[in-house]
């Protein structure tokens, strides 16, 4: 079993809509939360990092955490198609290198 | 401030050959992690460099190998190249070592194709 778990879509939905995209992890241990994003043909970027349980907000993007339930979800509101990307969860535990997961595709249609 | 740099962007390469890759950190990061993305895998991690010590090792086999220069700059070497070692070969770039609560910072890959 993959330690983190990703479904692979693709997930769409209509321009304006919320996007929910969630990621289960293993390690009950792990610490740290992060959500990048992938355009087709270029390279992951840093979305938002997330430590403790609840929610945390960006703009339109809110990671939320449940440690007790071992589930990170981002949501991405009033979607517009240039959000239209693979979003990659990753889980860090301590002092260890982060473990991906394989990524969710998004496409939010005009 | 330029980004991380990675070269060649593009490389078909035969069974059999090696390959090295290199990467050039952000200015002033001192260290580089490896992660080779496959459709199947998804984004998997080979290595971490920091100060020109590997800090950190992926579940890889051994020809895959890599190195850090003292101007942080990387390389990663890929001997005996097999068909499934085709893939997206990122580096990450960090200010301190990856492991740590800091931003990495990635490359554009390198499409490895093995033929």
């Amino acid at each position: 079993q993959k330690e983190v778990e990703q479904n692979s879509g693709p997930l769409s939905v209509p321009e304006g809509a919320i996007a929910s995209l969630n990621c289960t992890y293993s390690d009950r241990g792990s610490q740290s939360f992060f959500w990048y994003r992938q355009y087709s043909g270029k390279s992951p970027e840093l979305i938002m990092f997330i430590y403790s349980n609840g929610d945390k907000e960006d703009g339109r993007f809110t990671a939320q955490l449940n440690k007790a339930s071992q589930y990170v979800s981002l949501l991405i509101r009033d979607s517009q198609p240039s959000d239209s990307a693979t979003y990659l969860c990753a889980v860090k535990k301590g002092s260890y290198i982060p473990t991906f997961g394989r990524g969710t595709s998004l496409i939010v249609h005009p | 401030k330029a980004g991380v740099t990675q070269t060649p962007r593009y490389l078909i390469k035969t069974r059999g050959q090696q390959v090295t890759l290199s990467c050039s950190p952000i200015s002033g990061h001192r260290s580089v992690s490896w992660y080779q993305q496959t459709p199947g895998q998804g984004l998997q991690f080979l290595f971490e460099y920091f100060s020109e010590t590997q800090r950190n090792k992926g579940n890889f086999p051994g020809r895959f190998s890599g190195r850090q220069f003292s101007n942080s700059r990387s390389e990663m070497n890929v001997s005996t190249l097999e068909l499934g070692d085709s893939a997206l070969y990122l580096c990450a770039s960090s200010l301190i070592q990856f492991a740590d609560d800091t931003e990495a910072f990635f490359g554009q890959g390198t499409r490895l194709t093995v033929v």
